[in-house]
C-alpha cells in the first residue's frame, strides 16, 4: 500500500515569486508514478505534472517542475513566476506499478497575492 | 466525450435518510474511483473498480457506505443511513489502463447532511 503526505496545509506568496510545495510518500514498491494535481475554486481537478520513478530526470512543464528525490521519497513541486491563476489546492498523488490505485495527499492551499 | 459526469452536483438531506450519488465514467476507461474530500483529510480514496469489479474498498468508512458498478458506464455510491459527519464533497474519477495515466475527475457532489 502507498501513502502520501503533504505537510503544508497552506502557503501564500506574491505574484511572480517562486514557490515550492512539499510532498513525501511511502511505498515498498520500486516502480511507481507520482503526480501533482491542481484544484482551483471551480473544484475541477487538473493534472499539472507527472513523474515516473524509474526516470532520474526531473519532469518539467513550462513554469512547473518537480524535485524528485527517490531515496528520500520526496516529490516537491516548484512553481516559477507564479501567477494569480495558480491560486488553488494542490494535491500530490502516487500510483504503483501493476495497480491502478491512485492515492492522494491531504492537499496544500496555495494563494498567490497581487 | 463529455468527461466524467456526476449527479447531483449538490445534495442536502436530513440525518438518517438514504443518499445515492451517481457517476458516469469516460467511455473506454477501465478504472473508476470514488473519493471523499474534506478539509481535515484531503482526498480520501473510498473504493475503486477495475473492469467493473471492486478491487479495494478499504477506504469505505463503515457499513453505511456501499458502492456498485453494474456496468462499464455507471456507478453509484450509497450512504444509508446518512449522518452529519458524512458531509463532504464526493468525487468520482476514471482512468484508462496504465499506472502512469491521468485520472479524470467529475465536478463532484457536495453533500450536506443536516
Amino acid at each position: 500500500a502507498q501513502t502520501v503526505t503533504q505537510s503544508q496545509p497552506e502557503m501564500s506568496v506574491q505574484e511572480a515569486e517562486t514557490v515550492t510545495l512539499s510532498c513525501t510518500y511511502d511505498t515498498s514498491e520500486n516502480n511507481y508514478y507520482l503526480f501533482w494535481y491542481k484544484q482551483p475554486p471551480s473544484r475541477q481537478m487538473i493534472l499539472v505534472i507527472r513523474q515516473e520513478a524509474y526516470k532520474q530526470q526531473n519532469a518539467t512543464e513550462n513554469r512547473f517542475s518537480v524535485n524528485f528525490q527517490k531515496a528520500a521519497k520526496s516529490f516537491s513541486l516548484k512553481i516559477s513566476d507564479s501567477q494569480l491563476g495558480d491560486t488553488a489546492m494542490y494535491f500530490c498523488a502516487c500510483s504503483i506499478q501493476g495497480a491502478q490505485k491512485l492515492v492522494f495527499g491531504q492537499g496544500t492551499r496555495l494563494t498567490i497575492n497581487p | 466525450d463529455a468527461g466524467v459526469i456526476q449527479s447531483p452536483r449538490h445534495e442536502v438531506t436530513e440525518m438518517g435518510q438514504e443518499v445515492t450519488l451517481r457517476c458516469k465514467p469516460i467511455s473506454g476507461h477501465n478504472s473508476l474511483f470514488w473519493y471523499r474530500q474534506t478539509m481535515m483529510r484531503g482526498l480520501e480514496l473510498l473504493i475503486y473498480f477495475n473492469n467493473n469489479v471492486p478491487i479495494d474498498d478499504s477506504g469505505m468508512p463503515e457499513d453505511r457506505f456501499s458502492a456498485k458498478m453494474p456496468n462499464a458506464s455507471f456507478s453509484t455510491l450509497k450512504i444509508q443511513p446518512s449522518e452529519p459527519r458524512d458531509s463532504a464533497v464526493y468525487f468520482c474519477a476514471s482512468r484508462p489502463t496504465g499506472e502512469n495515466t491521468e485520472a479524470f475527475f467529475g465536478q463532484g457532489t457536495r453533500l450536506t447532511v443536516v
